[in-house]
């Protein structure tokens, strides 16, 4: 069955980098695009980013252009989101997810990942 | 940017009531809408996809209708289950973009 397992928790100083993992299985890989959304505490949930690894395009929420990044590792079928600069206005819980043939977007989600910028 | 915009923000409502939820797009997005469901500590469900095609294994109490810039997304009668907090979602163009939520309470 697909999964998307996520990394554990970070916690980081405001100005710091973070970078999150999401390791997928039960499909191949490249077939199906990755998106990134995330939540802060109590709110609702707004994208971030998204990625295509059999083509390698992505794009990125305007709001954090130039200091996100995604990448992926297709050895280990791992996608990564990178975000630089934090403040406290990033922490959030991170979520990867992946359509499916019917479903657009996120079908499938990740358990999601919370990250703490905090002084 | 396509804004949606969902209401209410919050209800409450007796078990066996109908709750209907809207979205409303600042363009339209033909039929490109999902609805999830989210439960506290957890990730969103799909459960309506293409603005009314029930995901499979999700009850049938629950419906999605609209198409353009007007989507309806509908509890016919309301268990306890069902608390939770609910999003419309628009796919037609980047940013992908979510409604503010609904949040269901029993009454």
């Amino acid at each position: 069955q697909v999964q998307l397992v996520q990394s554990g928790a970070e916690v980081r100083k405001p100005g710091a980098s973070v970078k999150v993992s999401c390791k997928a299985s039960g499909y191949t890989f490249i077939d199906y695009d990755i998106n990134w959304i995330r939540q802060a505490t109590g709110q609702g949930l707004e994208w971030v980013a998204w990625m295509n690894a059999d083509t390698g395009n992505t794009d990125y929420a305007q709001k954090f252009q130039g200091r996100v990044t995604v990448t992926w590792d297709i050895s280990i079928s791992t996608a990564f989101l990178e975000l630089r600069s934090l403040t406290s206005d990033d922490t959030a819980v991170y979520y990867c997810a992946r359509p499916d043939d019917q479903v657009d977007s996120a079908k499938y989600w990740g358990q999601g990942t919370l990250v703490t910028v905090s002084s | 940017d396509i804004q949606m915009t969902q209401s209410p923000s919050s209800l409450s409502a007796s078990v066996g009531d109908r709750v209907t939820i809207t979205c409303q797009a600042s363009q339209d997005i033909k039929n490109y809408v999902n609805w999830y469901q989210q439960k506290p500590g957890k990730a969103p469900n799909i459960l309506i996809y293409d603005a009314s095609n029930l995901e499979t294994g999700v009850p049938s109490r629950f419906s999605g209708s609209g198409s353009g810039t007007d989507f309806t997304f509908t509890i016919s009668s309301l268990q306890p289950e069902d608390i939770a907090t609910y999003y419309c979602q628009q796919y037609d163009d980047f940013p992908l973009t979510f409604g503010g939520g609904t949040k269901v309470e029993i009454k």
